[in-house]
């Protein structure tokens, strides 16, 4: 099946540093990735869609000043959270959408990236 | 706006039995996904349900669709240890550009 790949898979900072997730899909191209964010014992919420060569769609309540979102090629998006503080942990998960006549329009999800600020 | 909500929340059984997962959604939809996190994991994909009436079923898992109802069940036949995890369902709203909205998930312990 189709696979999407992130990393780092985990990372921990520093409080006021920036870090970079990134989301690959290996096998297929991808014009619309998606980027969730999930706190502990709870569900996926929805932080934006990355749209390739465009400017990404952020969803209520998602600063897009400090999850910067980037989708230059049809296989990379990817996620900085600027300046990151405590509250900006948390698994950050991508999903990426299989188009066409070989897929069902299925999303495939991403390992999830792990951040922890300290 | 589209809510998703399951039921139960938390869910602990005993290997053998059965148990079915309830997931409702509040507005029309294209698509309905289940999946399955384990701890520390991303989701594994678990079934597409496409249209009314659909059934999917892989191993002890069968999941269902009823559009009018707007209800989705998951069905957990002769439960074993191996299926501890937490369940979502997820809805996809075509209209909205293909954005999945969570239910707030189930967690099953299946206990020996």
């Amino acid at each position: 099946g189709a696979v999407v790949s992130q990393h780092p898979s985990w990372v921990i900072c520093k409080s006021g540093t920036s870090v970079k997730i990134e989301c690959r899909s290996l096998d297929f191209q991808a014009t619309t990735m998606f980027w969730y964010r999930q706190f502990p014992k709870q569900s996926l919420m929805l932080m934006a869609t990355s749209n390739e060569g465009s400017k990404a769609t952020y969803e209520q309540g998602v600063e897009k000043d400090k999850f910067l979102i980037n989708h230059a090629s049809l296989t990379l998006s990817t996620l900085t959270v600027t300046s990151a503080h405590p509250e900006d942990s948390s698994f950050y998960i991508c999903s990426a959408r299989l188009q066409g006549l070989a897929g069902t329009g299925e999303l495939f999800f991403g390992e999830g990236s792990r951040l922890t600020v300290l | 706006e589209l809510k998703v909500e399951q039921n139960p929340l938390f869910l602990s059984m005993q290997e053998g039995k059965n148990y079915t997962i309830y997931c409702n959604y509040s507005t029309t939809s294209d698509r309905l996904y289940w999946y399955r996190q384990d701890p520390g994991k991303s989701l594994e994909s678990l079934f597409v349900l496409l249209s009314n009436g659909a059934v999917k079923q892989e191993g002890r898992l069968m999941a269902s669709l009823d559009t009018k109802a707007r209800l989705s069940t998951l069905h957990i036949t002769a439960a074993v240890h191996d299926l501890s995890a937490t369940y979502f369902c997820a809805v996809d709203k075509e209209t909205s550009g293909s954005r999945l909205t969570f239910g707030e998930g189930t967690q099953l312990t299946v206990n020996p």
